[in-house]
């Protein structure tokens, strides 16, 4: 167990919903990072958050959008769903805001767009 | 052009033998980190180890190490005395600190044989 948790671990929903993915990182760590796996596209980085300020920016949507509270926990916002948006959505954390030592992975979500 | 570069889709290995899984990088910034990460069947991620691109020594994580030849834009993972349960998808990954985005290869399967 990593001690980052997400939510929910399934998600089924059909193009053109909204769904939000949660993410809580390992006490103590500061940075949230967001990647998308999926069989096109490999793996991707979407964004990172340092102690609730955005510090980088990869391959994410318009529709897409996250945000890092107060509490450390992140959420990942998914809207006007696409069929290619079908995908595993991992949280990471690390301590400090440039991840040179330990990254920890949640268990990641499996999103399927109908 | 493709940042990060993975040329052995597959890998198959006899247990206790040591491994080396390729990983070639291009960038321009000097100041860059190049990590690992495992991901076994059971589908989570798995943060192995990290190289900075000042780093004098090369990483060492336990059985892994990383093989970082500056000059080649070279970063391959070495694992020694494998075992079965290293069977699995092995990411390269970089990270250049202009922009801080991560760029993942395509991966390696690497699968050892008892």
């Amino acid at each position: 167990d990593s001690g980052v948790t997400q939510t929910p671990k399934h998600l089924i929903t059909a193009t053109g919903q909204r769904v939000t993915l949660r993410c809580s990182p390992r006490s103590g760590d500061l940075s949230v990072y967001w990647y998308q796996q999926s069989l096109d596209q490999g793996l991707q980085f979407l964004i990172q958050y340092y102690n609730g300020e955005e510090r980088a920016k990869g391959n994410i949507l318009e529709r897409f959008s996250a945000q890092q509270f107060p509490d450390l926990h992140s959420e990942l916002n998914l809207s006007s769903l696409e069929l290619g948006d079908s995908a595993l959505y991992f949280c990471a954390s690390s301590v400090g805001v440039v991840p040179t030592y330990e990254q920890y992975f949640g268990p990641g979500t499996r999103l399927t767009v109908t | 052009a493709q940042k990060i570069t993975q040329t052995q889709p597959g890998m198959f290995v006899q247990e206790k033998e040591a491994v080396t899984l390729d990983c070639t990088y291009d960038t321009s910034d000097p100041s860059y980190g190049l990590f690992w990460y495992k991901q076994p069947s059971s589908g989570e991620m798995i943060f192995l180890i990290y190289q900075g691109s000042y780093d004098q020594q090369n990483a060492t994580e336990g059985r892994y190490s990383l093989n970082f030849q500056k000059a080649r834009k070279s970063a391959n993972l070495v694992i020694s005395a494998s075992q079965l349960g290293d069977s699995a998808m092995y990411f390269c990954a970089m990270r250049e600190n202009r922009d801080d985005k991560i760029i993942f290869g395509k991966g390696t399967r690497l699968h050892i044989l008892p």
